[in-house]
């Protein structure tokens, strides 16, 4: 699975709008970008996953750069809820559980009122 | 909706005692992965099961085994616990026979060893 780099932390003001980026240089071509986030100490959560065109959902958006070596999620309206840490995960989808999911630093938000 | 359940959630033993953690997926989810996250740590992949067969194993000691029934459940059993054991285990369920595979967690076990 590709290697992805993710600033270690940012903030964001309550209500405002989110961008954590990702680079995924090495990204194949059959390579999904997937998000998923940890608000502290509970389990993951799934946010969204996309492999060359936007996607969005209720929880976000996600904006894939045309040669797809770079992701932007977009939190449109920061709560301080959204407070965790977000991950992105680069990897192929395979069916039958060998989709594990391999956690790398990830990026701490902050968003405070 | 319903959600991956695991019992226990909290979890004190003493070294070289054994631990069962369960893990109850998601109805009609098909896989279950378990993951083990340290103080201070992301979460680290151990092994998952697909249609109750083992199908990917991680950095998953030889101390640990774990097993999917056939109503689905997991169970990881934990053997000669060590303090380095001491983390937060999550089980993630997913239905995967077609390669979506989102996974969904639970809120953890959380064990301490002492």
């Amino acid at each position: 699975d590709a290697k992805t780099t993710q600033p270690p932390s940012m903030d964001c003001a309550e209500g405002r709008a989110a961008n954590l980026p990702c680079n995924h240089s090495t990204i194949s071509g059959n390579e999904y970008v997937y998000w998923y986030r940890q608000i502290h100490s509970q389990g993951p959560q799934y946010i969204i996953h996309g492999l060359k065109n936007n996607e969005t959902n209720e929880m976000a958006s996600l904006i894939i750069t045309e040669d797809r070596k770079s992701s932007t999620l977009i939190l449109p309206h920061a709560t301080l809820r959204d407070t965790a840490v977000y991950y992105c995960i680069v990897r192929v989808r395979s069916p039958g559980g060998y989709n594990k999911l391999i956690f790398g630093a990830g990026t701490r938000l902050a968003v405070h009122p | 909706a319903a959600g991956v359940i695991q019992s226990p959630r909290h979890l004190i033993k003493e070294k070289r005692e054994t631990a069962t953690l369960k893990c109850y997926p998601i109805p009609r989810h098909d896989t279950v992965y378990w993951y083990q996250q340290g103080p201070g740590q992301d979460p680290q992949f151990l092994i998952s099961f697909y249609e109750k067969m083992q199908s990917d194993k991680g950095s998953i000691p030889d101390r640990f085994s774990a097993q999917q029934f056939s109503d689905y459940h997991s169970e990881l059993n934990m053997s000669s616990l060590e303090l380095g054991d001491s983390a937060l285990y999550f089980c993630a369920s997913s239905f995967s026979v077609r390669g979506d595979d989102e996974q969904y967690f639970g809120p953890g076990t959380r064990l301490t060893v002492t």
